[in-house]
């Protein structure tokens, strides 16, 4: 099946810094790459819709400032949490539409668990 | 915004029996996906079913669709300690961006062994 990464898994950074994520679609061109955040024993709420080569869709109450994403390639996209503050822990999920066909599965990343102190 | 229900939120059983659990949405789908999380892990895509599809299986999993009454369930027959997870259903709705899934609120099961 297809494999998406996630890097760092982990990361705990300091109020103010800016932390960034990368996603990357190991074996499929992904031109759509979606960005998600979870709330412990929460949902996952969509932040962001990143195309190949324009920029990224977000959703409604997510600052464009806030949470930069680059798709720069076809097979990889960052996130970048920027001047980051303690409420911005989260657990932060990418997954990659593949292209063709239906198009209906998207794969998962592992996740990305952001800790601000 | 969320428009996926699911319910129960938490469903404790014993190992061998059967789970269900429930998720209704609110706008015409084009599909209908379960994922399954194990804890601070990411999702592991289980099974889809089509909006002209009423029932699939896969295994020992066993998903219905009602789109009259825009509601799916997934049943996980004969389960193990494994099984332990969070559930979450997800639509792709039938207009929009493509692909942009939709999240269930997830019911976290725990199977005792």
């Amino acid at each position: 099946g297809a494999v998406v990464s996630q890097h760092p898994s982990r990361v705990i950074c300091k109020s103010g810094t800016s932390v960034k994520i990368e996603c990357r679609s190991l074996d499929f061109q992904a031109t759509t790459m979606f960005w998600y955040r979870q709330f412990p024993k929460k949902s996952l709420m969509l932040m962001a819709t990143s195309n190949e080569g324009s920029k990224a869709t977000y959703e409604q109450g997510v600052e464009k400032d806030k949470f930069l994403i680059n798709h720069a390639s076809l097979t990889l996209s960052t996130l970048t949490v920027t001047s980051a503050h303690p409420e911005d822990s989260s657990f932060y999920i990418c997954s990659a539409s593949r292209p063709g066909g239906a198009g209906e599965t998207q794969y998962f990343g592992p996740g990305t668990r952001l800790l601000v102190l | 915004s969320q428009q996926g229900e699911e319910d129960p939120q938490a469903l404790s059983i014993q190992e061998g029996e059967n789970a269900t659990m429930n998720c209704s949405y609110k706008t015409s789908i084009n599909n209908l996906q379960w994922y399954r999380q194990n804890s601070g892990r990411g999702l592991v895509h289980l099974i889809l079913i089509r909006s002209n599809e009423r029932e699939k299986h896969s295994g020992r999993l066993r998903v219905t669709l009602d789109t009259s009454k825009k509601s799916s369930s997934l049943l996980i027959t004969a389960s193990r300690a494994a099984d332990t997870a969070s559930y979450f259903c997800a639509t792709d709705p039938s207009s929009g961006s493509a692909r942009q899934l939709t999240f269930g609120s997830g019911t976290q099961l725990t199977v005792l062994p």
